[in-house]
């Protein structure tokens, strides 16, 4: 079936330094993915919507210079994390459109610590 | 904009007892809606969708669900639960254009009690 690796699945950074999650879809081509963050306990919620070779479309009071976005190829979109802190520790899931019977695959979230 | 609403935060069940889990969604059409499970520190597995046709939607590990138009529901089912299922469930809907947007409602926390 469809998958989605997102790496790393965990990462601890220092305050003030920039962190890149990867989100691949292996078996399929993936125009369209999603950027979730995830708060503990709480549900996803829609940061930005990337589509291959153009910019990302990212939800009102997401701030997309810190949190920017690249989909330069039909199987990789990266989420960057600049200048990090501790408030933007998180769950983040990444999602593709196609592959799956349900439309939607999603990658195993990344655990970010802010220290 | 389409909504939705999970009314549980937390249900606890016996093993073996049934199971259903709420979800009311918002929407002027008929959506595109999904049921997904999480387990703790992992990303989302799906359960089952609904797109159209038949309302009673059969989906993976023993899961049904049905769309009630009339009361705008999407409730979850299963007959007999397991110590398994217990993690977080997530309802969502999608909507054709939009960007093709998913929006999940709160969750609901399932604890299975042997």
């Amino acid at each position: 079936g469809a998958v989605v690796s997102q790496h790393p699945s965990r990462v601890i950074c220092k305050s003030g330094t920039s962190v890149k999650i990867e989100c691949r879809s292996l078996d399929f081509q993936a125009t369209t993915m999603f950027w979730y963050r995830q708060f503990p306990k709480q549900s996803l919620m829609l940061m930005a919507t990337s589509n291959e070779g153009s910019k990302a479309t990212y939800e009102q009071g997401v701030e997309k210079d810190k949190f920017l976005i690249n989909h330069a190829s039909l199987t990789l979109s990266t989420l960057t994390v600049t200048s990090a802190h501790p408030e933007d520790s998180s769950f983040y899931i990444c999602s593709a459109r196609g592959g799956g019977p349900g439309g939607y695959t999603f990658g195993s979230g990344t655990r970010l610590t802010v220290v | 904009a389409q909504s939705v609403t999970q009314p549980d935060i937390h249900i606890t069940v016996s093993e073996g007892a049934s199971l259903e889990l709420r979800c009311n969604y918002s929407y002027g059409a008929t959506p595109y809606l999904f049921w997904y499970v999480q387990s703790p520190g992992q990303g989302l597995q799906l359960l089952l969708k609904y797109f159209s046709g038949d309302t009673l939607v059969q989906g993976i590990k023993g899961f049904e669900a049905e769309f009630k138009r009339s009361q705008s529901s999407f409730n979850l089912r299963k007959p007999s639960v397991h110590w398994s299922d217990a993690a977080e469930y997530f309802c969502a809907v999608g909507v054709t254009g939009g960007g093709n947007k998913l929006t999940f409602g709160t969750g609901t926390q399932l604890k299975v009690e042997l």
